[in-house]
């Protein structure tokens, strides 16, 4: 059964840092892409972030580019969000998301995390 | 960027009625593969969003047959066939064709 679980969240002040993990198991974590997603409260769903395979590529949504950073270690098969220069605008609740490998370099999101709130306030 | 725009976003359903959500896309979600790129995700009261159809038609692993999606291009279609309670909540339409991935605003299902 696949699992992922996020940690690291929390209260932090407007401009702090973050760093989230998730930590997946039951398949083979390295021969999938991942992706981050939130959901402000009482909002819908945006994408966050996404990684390759390896590691190789990553991409981000234009509101957090130049201060999200998205990793991940597959020896431990798990993905990792950094979070920096936070805004009252990222509070929200992040999932960690799994790509199916359906066709080649189409996102399709069959796993989801429990989700992890993050709170930017002073 | 792709724009996905979903209605209705409100849908009050009696028990053993059909229902049906339509989600338009700025561009087409046709991929050269032949695939249309477009998921659809139930996400029930207080749960992570699952994934219930995707490819524009396929249901996933334990999805009801009751649920269908349809449509090609820039139009597609989630249908149930007869809602149940267990089906509140709210359903996303997503576009996986291009990155950043985008979801529709939602259509919040509700039982009458």
């Amino acid at each position: 059964e696949v699992q992922l679980l996020e940690s690291g969240g929390g209260l932090v002040q407007p401009g702090g840092s973050l760093r989230l993990s998730c930590a997946a198991s039951g398949f083979s974590f390295s021969n999938y892409a991942m992706a981050w997603v939130r959901q402000a409260p009482g909002k819908g769903l945006e994408w966050v972030s996404g990684i390759t395979e390896v590691g190789g590529n990553t991409n981000y949504a234009d509101s957090v580019k130049g201060r999200f950073t998205i990793s991940r270690d597959n020896s431990k098969s798990t993905l990792f969000l950094q979070m920096s220069s936070l805004r009252a605008e990222d509070t929200a609740v992040y999932y960690c998301a799994k790509d199916e490998i359906l066709v080649a370099g189409v996102w399709d999101f069959d796993s989801w995390g429990q989700g992890i709130l993050v709170t930017v306030s002073s | 960027d792709i724009v996905m725009t979903q209605s209705p976003l409100s849908l009050p359903v009696t028990p053993g009625e059909p229902a049906s959500i339509s989600c338009r896309s700025s561009q087409s979600l046709l991929h050269s593969s032949g695939h249309n790129c477009l998921d659809w995700y139930l996400q029930r009261p207080g749960q992570s969003p699952q994934l219930l159809i995707y490819l524009g038609s396929n249901r996933a692993s334990g999805v009801p047959d009751r649920f269908s999606g349809s449509g090609s291009g820039t139009d597609f279609t989630l249908k149930i066939s007869r809602v149940e309670a267990d089906d509140v909540g709210v359903y996303y339409c997503m576009q996986g064709l291009q990155t950043p991935p985008s979801f529709g605003q939602g259509t919040k299902l509700e039982i009458k």
